[in-house]
């Protein structure tokens, strides 16, 4: 049983090249999300997706672009990279978006992305 | 929006130790407390959460005490073993759509054998 799976798992950018994150769930959950993780500051959310078809930004949207694109997938992108992005990105899935809230969200094991 | 303090960052306990690790929230209409462990290498993953409706959850080990009126909540492992070395994270939300769940900054625990 996968769970969520992200691609790449290591990247490194130079400054104002473009890559995007994949992720995928096979728990048929409605919801995903992705987080950036940094020394000391926990998980902060970027984006999330409630439901297929829809997006909505986080608490750090900015720089990042993503795309539902089914069900199962959810894509972040980086249009310009710049070393502020350096971070650790986890994608995360829940049943439902009220139950990340009040249940358990789901994580991948994390894309280690390195901007020159 | 809500703010979540976690102390401390890091904590080392010998091995049949406990291990307190507290939080601090600022909202309060902050009413589900997760802790997510993440292993090194690892994604977080859920170990125990409580509700504001419930002072205290325990699963064996560990346990979560919440105080509401103070607004913090701990989290309490007994009898610490190897394994229990890992980064945790607690976190708060209320249930109101568009609440995102906020997390602490982390607690690094290491328990030496």
């Amino acid at each position: 049983n996968a769970g969520v799976t992200q691609t790449p798992k290591f990247q490194v950018l130079k400054t104002g090249q473009s890559m995007t994150l994949q992720c995928a769930q096979d728990m048929n959950h409605n919801s995903m999300y992705w987080y950036r993780q940094d020394p000391g500051m926990g998980l902060r959310l970027i984006y999330y997706s409630a439901s297929e078809g829809t997006t909505d930004k986080g608490e750090v949207p900015n720089g990042y672009n993503v795309s539902r694109l089914n069900k199962r997938e959810f894509s972040l992108r980086l249009e310009s990279a710049a070393p502020s992005q350096t971070s650790v990105y986890f994608c995360a899935s829940s049943e439902a978006y009220r139950t990340a809230n009040t249940g358990e969200l789901f994580f991948g094991e994390g894309s280690r992305l390195t901007v020159l | 929006g809500e703010n979540v303090e976690q102390h401390p960052s890091t904590l080392s306990v010998q091995e049949g130790d406990s291990a307190v690790i507290k939080c601090t929230y600022s909202d309060s209409a902050s009413n589900y407390f997760p802790w997510y462990k993440q292993e090194l290498g690892k994604g977080p993953q859920l170990i125990i959460d409580i509700r504001s409706n419930v002072g205290e959850k325990k699963d064996q080990r560990i346990a979560v005490t919440l105080n509401k009126t103070a607004k913090h909540f701990s989290l309490h492992i007994t009898e610490t073993q190897p394994e229990d070395s890992a980064v945790y994270f607690c976190a708060a939300s209320g249930n109101n759509a568009g609440n995102m769940l906020t997390f602490g900054g982390g607690t690094r625990l290491m328990v030496k054998p």
